[in-house]
């Protein structure tokens, strides 16, 4: 089974502050994704990466940055937290074709910012 | 932009009954992959149905099928012989080349 990971399921933070929210994925994959879910929103893309070291802005990248130094894990890092960033975090990957493939979700991270 | 609307913020369905989710999406494109997701209570997001837009059988996995008709732009979501295990919020996303999107979700309950 795949098996995606993240670091953590609740996390509290002050505005201002460096937040980094990792994931892991243990299959392989090509790709990986960093989204945001919000009641009434669903879904929105920040990131996402197709290789080692390689990036894409998704449809909401302001604020946001993403690291990639290895396949099997992917970071969103907030330079600088500020509460309209309080919300759910979501990781996925999937094998070979963005579009094509089947995600694989984590369990999202909750970061509330105060 | 592609944009995908779930017209049902919430929908309940009694336990063995079925029940039906909409979701139509706005696209120019001819070739893409639409896809239903479930995220249960406190649980990890999966896949629960995918349909290939140049099939136009539509696709079907045990007690779910879709509606999938592509001149209208629909995709919906028939969940037949409900199970209280259904109970979830449930996405649907449409892709195409780099271009990922997910509708706003729609909360089913099953009722025992």
């Amino acid at each position: 089974d795949v098996k995606v990971t993240q670091s953590s399921r609740y996390l509290v933070k002050r505005t201002g502050e460096k937040v980094f929210l990792e994931c892991v994925q243990d299959m392989d994959h090509e790709n990986m994704f960093w989204y945001r879910q919000d009641p009434g929103l669903g879904l929105r893309l920040i990131y996402f990466s197709y290789d080692v070291k390689m990036k894409e802005k998704g449809d909401i990248p302001e604020g946001y940055s993403v690291s990639r130094e290895k396949k099997e894990r992917f970071s969103l890092i907030l330079e600088s937290a500020s509460t309209n960033q309080t919300s759910m975090y979501l990781c996925a990957s999937n094998p070979q074709g963005i579009s094509t493939d089947t995600q694989y979700f984590g369990p999202g991270t909750r970061l509330t910012v105060l | 932009a592609q944009t995908v609307t779930q017209s049902q913020p919430e929908m309940s369905v009694q336990e063995a009954e079925t029940v039906t989710l909409s979701c139509t999406y706005d696209t120019s494109e001819n070739n893409y992959y639409l896809f239903w997701y479930k995220q249960p209570p406190s649980r990890q997001m999966i896949l629960v149905i995918r349909q290939e837009a140049y099939k136009q059988q539509n696709a079907t996995e045990n007690r779910f099928s879709v509606n999938f008709q592509k001149a209208a732009k629909s995709f919906s979501l028939k969940i037949s012989d409900s199970q209280l295990g259904d109970t979830a919020m449930y996405f649907c996303a449409y892709a195409n080349d780099y271009k990922l999107s997910f509708g706003a979700g729609t909360t089913v309950t099953v009722r025992a």
